[in-house]
C-alpha cells in the first residue's frame, strides 16, 4: 500500500524567511496530494493541494510543487510570521478519500 | 466553526468501560471518516463512510465498532480498550469518498484509557 514519508519532523525559522517541508511517496498510482495545517489543541485545516497533472500550484504565501518522476511533493511557505507556528501534514491519494498521511512536522517561526 | 462537532471532547474510561464517540456534520456531505491520532505518529484512517455504508476498515481492532444511522452521524463505539488506545479521535467529512474532496476535521474526541 501506500506509505508516505515526511521531513524534517521539526523546523524552526525566524519571522519572515522561507520554510520548506518535503514528502515522498511510494505509489505511483497517486495523484492527489493535501496539505493540511493542525494549530495547537485546533483540528486540521486544508491549506493546499495539488492533483498530478499540474507541477506547481500558489496561494499567496504558500506554494506545493510535485514532482511524479521522483515521487515528491514539497510545502514552501514565504514570508514566515508567527501564526504559522503549527503541524503541517501531507498526504496522498489515489483521488479517493482514504489518504495517506505523513509524520507531521512541528514549524515553529521565531518572531 | 460548526460544520463537524464531536463529544465529548474528553473522555477517561477503564479497560472494561463501554462508551460511544459521537460525531455530527452540518455540511450535507456523503462520506465520514474516522482517525486515529496519536503522539509522534500519522493520523491513522480507520473507517469510510459512504452514504451509511462502510467503503473502508482499515485493519481496526474488534474493540473499536462503527456507526453510521444516517449520512449526519457517525459513531465509535468502544469496549474492552487498550492503555495504547489512548489518543486524539478525529471525525472527518467530505462530499464524496470517490473522489480526491477537501475532508473538513472536527474538533476530535481526547481519549484516556485506564
Amino acid at each position: 500500500g501506500e506509505n508516505v514519508e515526511q521531513h524534517p519532523s521539526t523546523l524552526s525559522v525566524q519571522e519572515g524567511d522561507s520554510a520548506v517541508i518535503k514528502c515522498t511517496y511510494s505509489d505511483s498510482a497517486s495523484n492527489y496530494f493535501p496539505w493540511y495545517k493542525q494549530e495547537l489543541g485546533k483540528r486540521p485545516q486544508l491549506i493546499i493541494d495539488i492533483r498530478s497533472n499540474v507541477g506547481e500550484k500558489k496561494d499567496q504565501r504558500i506554494a506545493v510543487t510535485l514532482n511524479k518522476t521522483a515521487k515528491h511533493f514539497s510545502l514552501h511557505i514565504t514570508e514566515t510570521q508567527p501564526e504559522d507556528s503549527a503541524v503541517y501534514f501531507c498526504a496522498a491519494s489515489i483521488d479517493t478519500g482514504k489518504l495517506i498521511f505523513g509524520q507531521g512536522t512541528t514549524l515553529q517561526v521565531k518572531p | 466553526e460548526t460544520g463537524v462537532t464531536q463529544t465529548p471532547r474528553h473522555l477517561v474510561m477503564g479497560m472494561t468501560n463501554k462508551k460511544s464517540l459521537k460525531c455530527e456534520q452540518h455540511l450535507g456531505h456523503n462520506a465520514m471518516y474516522w482517525y486515529k491520532q496519536s503522539a509522534k505518529k500519522p493520523l491513522e484512517l480507520m473507517f469510510v463512510y459512504s452514504l451509511e455504508e462502510r467503503v473502508e476498515n482499515n485493519s481496526v481492532p474488534s474493540r473499536f465498532s462503527p456507526e453510521c444511522p444516517n449520512s449526519s452521524h457517525l459513531f465509535l463505539h468502544l469496549h474492552t480498550l487498550q492503555p495504547e488506545d489512548s489518543a486524539l479521535y478525529l471525525c472527518a467529512s467530505s462530499q464524496d469518498p470517490r473522489g480526491a474532496y477537501e475532508q473538513y476535521f472536527g474538533p476530535g474526541t481526547r481519549l484516556t484509557v485506564t
